[in-house]
């Protein structure tokens, strides 16, 4: 069974100070690893994937295969970070994702 | 990209009835899902949405409660049967190309009354 667990329901922070969401899964195969975000009225939004290494919008995500977890990090938070984040996997059911609950992200002046 | 919309965006439904959501893509996908994410819950995945052929339901969705179409390579639609509260949720639509990239449609809220 695939499973993706986000401890943190809220988590809040001040504006410029480092931000690290959690995520751990588990998956007996290879996972593909996602974040995704949603702001405000607006549709969810794929924010990185694992496979790609890149940043977008300074945010940050390793894939630690040794600990099952594919953190989201970033150095400097900015009040427009606030929003869902959810981290999913893409396993068993091919192509389809495994969400986590969600953490809610508020970044305060 | 692909642009996903979906119709309608919100109901309010009687206990009983049925509702139709509608989902559009504005390119050719691989692949379509459906997801429903319940008051204060993360989504959940209902079914993959097969072009030709049957929907692939996951474990505790069944057919004929959630019957889905998908006539072509851009169109999808999800119905859900036979109302009752505990259905009141919103409903995704999702598609996939042939890159990794997943996308979402606004939702649809459904309240059941």
């Amino acid at each position: 069974a695939q499973r993706v667990t986000q401890p943190e329901k809220l988590l809040s922070v001040f504006k410029g100070a480092p931000v690290e969401l959690k995520c751990n899964y588990s998956y007996s195969g290879s996972p593909e690893l996602f974040w995704y975000v949603q702001y405000s009225r607006q549709r969810l939004q794929l924010l990185l994937r694992h496979i790609s290494r890149e940043s977008i919008k300074g945010f940050t995500a390793d894939l630690n295969k040794g600990e099952t977890s594919f953190h989201l990090k970033k150095p400097f938070a900015q009040e427009e970070d606030s929003a869902m984040y959810y981290c999913a996997l893409s396993g068993q059911s091919g192509y389809a994702l495994n969400f986590g609950k969600g953490t809610s992200l508020l970044v305060t002046p | 990209s692909a642009v996903i919309s979906q119709k309608p965006s919100r109901d309010i439904c009687q206990r009983g009835t049925s509702l139709t959501i509608q989902c559009q893509v504005d390119s050719q996908v691989t692949m379509m899902f459906w997801y429903r994410q319940q008051p204060g819950q993360s989504l959940t995945l209902i079914a993959t949405a097969n072009q030709g052929s049957e929907a692939t339901y996951e474990s505790g969705f069944v057919i004929d409660k959630f019957p889905i179409s998908r006539p072509n390579l851009t169109f999808s639609t999800l119905t859900v049967s036979n109302m009752s509260p505990e259905d009141s949720s919103i409903y995704l639509c999702s598609a996939r190309d042939n890159s990794y990239e997943q996308y979402f449609g606004p939702g649809t809220r459904l309240t059941v009354t």
